[in-house]
């Protein structure tokens, strides 16, 4: 079955360290990948997504994915988090069904920001 | 900001009630969709549409109807709503099926 995997529940990182966030797929073709972020109490925000072209992407707030066909991964960096940061983030996947691309989203990973 | 507002954005109700969440776009996308998101589990899709009149299901449908009879607007019924129907509801919309989703505030509703 198609799936979206984010291994990590709960990250905790120091303001100022960097950050990586995993996402890997589970999908026959190459799918469309977006990574999004939600703070506390509020709706999703799109920080960046993959379609084709460069595998490496950029995204808002200095958040980069890399997507890695090999691993079928799209993680998420950050070089220096900073205390804003701290929010659910959300890896997603456009899949195909029936003439409709669905979306298929991973359960979260959690990213506490220590002082 | 995409312009998608929900209504209401808190509800309790009581067990076999029938509950209506409006979701209303201001932006003429063509995808509206309707998740729930729970502790550990994340954004599940309920339901969706790619038109007027042409909605689908999505992950977990069981108990949940949608209508949509106008581009601006999404409905989520719940027929006769459960404990397990406790969750906050998010309206998301889209221009095409692959395109960024925008989300809205979200509902919590409660079932008691």
């Amino acid at each position: 079955a198609q799936s979206v995997t984010q291994p990590d529940i709960h990250i905790t990182v120091s303001e100022g360290a960097s950050l990586e966030l995993r996402c890997n797929y589970s999908y026959g073709a190459t799918p469309y990948l977006f990574w999004y972020v939600q703070s506390p109490g509020q709706g999703l925000q799109l920080l960046l997504k993959y379609f084709s072209g460069d595998t490496l992407v950029q995204g808002i707030k200095g958040f980069e994915a890399e997507f890695k066909r090999s691993q079928s991964s799209f993680n998420l960096r950050k070089p220096s988090v900073h205390w804003s940061d701290a929010a659910e983030y959300f890896c997603a996947v456009a899949l195909s069904s029936g003439g409709s691309y669905i979306p298929t989203f991973g359960r979260g990973t959690s990213l506490i920001v220590h002082p | 900001d995409a312009g998608i507002t929900q209504s209401p954005r808190h509800k309790v109700t009581e067990t076999g009630t029938p509950v209506t969440l409006r979701c209303h776009q201001t932006e003429n996308h063509r995808y509206m969709y309707w998740y729930r998101q729970d502790p550990g589990h994340g954004l599940r899709l309920i339901h969706y549409s790619y038109g007027v009149k042409d909605t689908d299901k999505g992950e977990v449908s069981d108990g949940y109807s949608v209508s949509r009879s106008k581009t601006e607007d999404f409905l989520l019924t719940l027929e006769s709503a459960t404990s397990s129907q406790t969750s906050v509801y998010f309206c998301a919309i889209g221009e095409t099926g692959l395109d960024e989703q925008y989300f809205g505030p979200g509902t919590r509703l409660t079932v008691t």
